[in-house]
């Protein structure tokens, strides 16, 4: 069975920092481009980044708001993608979802993991 | 780089059709067949109803359809059913490596 599974979301305050992980199975992870998608509470749906696979050179995109704060890697030995979060503001406060991506669109999503910026 | 503009809300009674609209601009939706649209229902992951336009994925019902005219991209769910209960995003490559979603459209059957 195709899974992601999201984990490492929690409480952090602003300026702080946080590492979430994706653990991916049922399929070859390390072929797989993947995405980082958050939806703030109540709101719609938000691109944050995507990450090649590293046959196709491995390299990162990310939305404008988080830009230079957020950093998308993988560990293709762990089947695992991360997001470090860094200079974290209340704005970042969302569900995080991973993603695979296929045909340009997101095909397989996680749970999702809850991170809250506040005070 | 600007939400794609859908419906707040749209409803409509059991077996009849409906239709969400997605507008965006001649560099997101005017300029890729990259449009895709997600279902989903409350506290649960979106889900891929619609790629590349118009393609469903294995599994999704034939009774969603999708299409394109110029910059607006439409969603069509026809035969509409109460599972059919959700939110609704449409999604567009945006060039440069990058994604816009869409305000996103609550669909409400009678």
């Amino acid at each position: 069975e195709v899974q992601l599974v999201e984990s490492g979301g929690g409480l952090v305050k602003p300026g702080g920092s946080l590492r979430l992980s994706c653990a991916a199975s049922g399929f070859t992870f390390s072929n797989a481009w993947m995405s980082w998608v958050r939806q703030a509470p109540g709101k719609g749906l938000e691109w944050v980044g995507r990450i090649k696979s590293k046959t196709d050179g491995g390299t990162t995109d990310y939305a404008a708001p988080v830009k230079g704060r957020f950093t998308i890697s993988r560990d293709d030995s762990k089947n695992t993608l991360y997001l470090q979060m860094n200079s974290l503001k209340t704005e970042d406060t969302a569900v995080y979802y991973c993603t695979t991506i296929r045909w340009k669109s997101f095909d397989i999503w996680g749970q999702g993991t809850m991170v809250t910026v506040s005070s | 780089q600007s939400a794609l503009t859908q419906p707040a809300s749209v409803s409509g009674s059991p077996g009849q059709s409906i239709t969400i609209s997605c507008t965006g601009t001649s560099s997101d939706v005017g300029s890729y067949n990259l449009v895709s649209w997600y279902q989903q229902h409350p506290g649960k992951a979106p889900k891929l109803m619609i790629y590349e336009g118009s393609k469903r994925p294995s599994g999704v019902s034939n009774r969603f359809s999708g299409s394109k005219s110029g910059n607006t991209a439409s969603l069509t769910i026809s035969g509409l059913q109460a599972e059919d209960e959700a939110d609704y995003y449409c999604c567009s490559y945006a060039g440069s490596s990058t994604f816009v979603f869409g305000t996103g459209t609550k669909v409400t059957v009678l």
